[in-house]
């Protein structure tokens, strides 16, 4: 069973970059089975596919945040992040790490908060 | 309007079935999708039930009961989750999702209440 956890700063400035990590367990980030995806949930609203990376290292991003997005794999840690630049309040999100194939999302982290405000 | 339309909220009694609907954007045809639902409980994340295509071309997630059933109205452009013999537990949001213009879509949600 896989299992995921988000970490990173609950708070970013508008304009700063906002950075989180997924740690994973029960599984190899070096796995070919798994797409390493992160998804956000507006509060109250639905939900926003952000982009995928694969044990090659190869991304994916939905064109919307592409200009701002980097999703990267650190196997040394068996972890995955997300870099998004220049955020504003429109960013602020619940932002979920998730895994599975390229198209169904079946392990999920729990969700952290990021509150993009001064 | 928005690529992939669902209703706000649906009100069902227990035991009963209900059809949740996924309409694409006219100009988008459902024939041509796979479509992906999922259901989210609060405080949780959400959860992959199944995806529809065709009846030969279908999944349940592993898990997940047989009373959730995908399926497509085409003279509506639409996708349905189907649940039947509702029970409480079942109360929660489920979202469709497709892959469309390179980009995993998802719907607004319904919330269904079970009382």
């Amino acid at each position: 069973q896989v299992q995921l956890q988000e970490s990173g700063p609950g708070l970013v400035k508008p304009s700063q970059t906002l950075s989180l990590t997924c740690t994973v367990s029960g599984a190899s980030i070096n796995s070919d089975a798994y797409y390493w995806t992160w998804i956000r949930q507006h509060p109250g609203k639905g939900l926003e596919w952000i982009g995928y990376t694969y044990y090659s290292g190869g991304t994916y991003y939905n064109p919307s945040l592409k200009s701002r997005v980097t999703i990267s794999i650190d196997t040394s840690k068996n972890q995955f992040s997300l870099k998004l630049i220049s955020v504003t309040a429109a960013d602020t999100a619940v932002y979920y790490c998730a895994s599975g194939t390229v198209a169904t999302f079946d392990f999920w982290g729990q969700g952290t908060l990021v509150t993009v405000s001064s | 309007q928005a690529v992939l339309t669902q209703p706000s909220s649906l009100s069902v009694s227990p035991g009963a079935s209900a059809s949740l609907t996924c309409t694409l954007r006219s100009g988008i045809n459902v024939d041509t999708y796979r479509i992906y639902w999922y259901q989210q409980k609060p405080g949780s994340p959400p959860q992959y039930l199944l995806r529809y295509k065709s009846d030969s071309d279908k999944q349940r997630a592993s898990g997940v009961p047989s009373r959730f059933s995908g399926s497509k109205d085409a003279s509506a452009n639409a996708g349905i989750l189907f649940i039947s013999g509702l029970q409480s537990e079942d109360e929660s949001d489920y979202y469709c999702m497709i892959w469309h213009n390179s980009a995993w879509v998802f719907g607004g949600g319904t919330k269904l209440t079970v009382l």
